[in-house]
């Protein structure tokens, strides 16, 4: 079965730095890997996905994430964060056979001046 | 086009009263969801409707039935709340279950005493 890693339970950055968030994946075919971003009393809402093609994905707020097939990873960077971007993220992989995608833990973000 | 709503926003039960949550979207998606969100634990499926007329247990779907009432409705009952079912609800959809990504409702934050 399908399974997503999200090994940073909480990351502290520093408003102005880079960030990287790591998620990790269980699938035996190529996977459809999604990444979500949750602000605080709000829904998810979408920030990249990967089907196919280039393994670098640009999403929305100036988000990208690199699919790397022989780690099994899927990690989400920026290289500049503002405050606004604190939130928990959440990494999915969409799984086959007609049943529903798998979320990670999530990670919380917390950005300090 | 309201995406995915849900009713109410908040709510207080006490133990052993009864409710539905209800969610509807407007985007002609197949496939609907609901999860609880409780802390450290990430996002939880407690049932999905792959689509009109048919139901699916997800990976915590003690004390919870749901009613596909048409493509855009999908409702959650609680038919005896318990202190556990405390928890932040949410609906989702999409095209379909599989390699599809989801949109979310805004939330419903259930309080049961």
């Amino acid at each position: 079965a399908q399974s997503v890693t999200q090994p940073d339970i909480h990351i502290t950055v520093s408003e102005g730095a880079s960030l990287e968030l790591r998620c990790n994946y269980s699938y035996g075919a190529t996977p459809y890997l999604f990444w979500y971003v949750q602000s605080p009393g709000q829904g998810l809402q979408l920030l990249l996905k990967y089907f196919s093609g280039d393994t670098l994905v640009q999403g929305i707020k100036g988000f990208e994430a690199e699919f790397k097939r022989s780690q099994s990873s899927f990690n989400l960077r920026k290289p500049s964060v503002h405050w606004s971007d604190a939130a928990e993220y959440f990494c999915a992989v969409a799984s086959s056979g007609n049943t529903p995608l798998v979320f990670g833990k999530g990670t919380r973000l917390s950005v300090i001046a | 086009n309201a995406g995915v709503t849900q009713t109410p926003k908040f709510q207080v039960l006490k133990t052993g009263q009864s409710m539905t949550l209800q969610c509807a979207q407007d985007m002609n998606h197949n496939s609907m969801y609901w999860y609880r969100q409780d802390p450290g634990m990430g996002l939880r499926l407690i049932y999905y409707s792959a689509s009109e007329g048919t139901t699916d247990k997800g990976e915590v779907p003690n004390g919870y039935n749901v009613s596909r009432l048409n493509k855009r409705e999908f409702s959650l009952r609680l038919e005896s709340a318990a202190p556990s079912q405390t928890s932040v609800y949410f609906c989702a959809s999409s095209p379909g279950t599989d390699a599809y990504e989801q949109y979310f409702g805004p939330g419903t934050r259930l309080t049961v005493t």
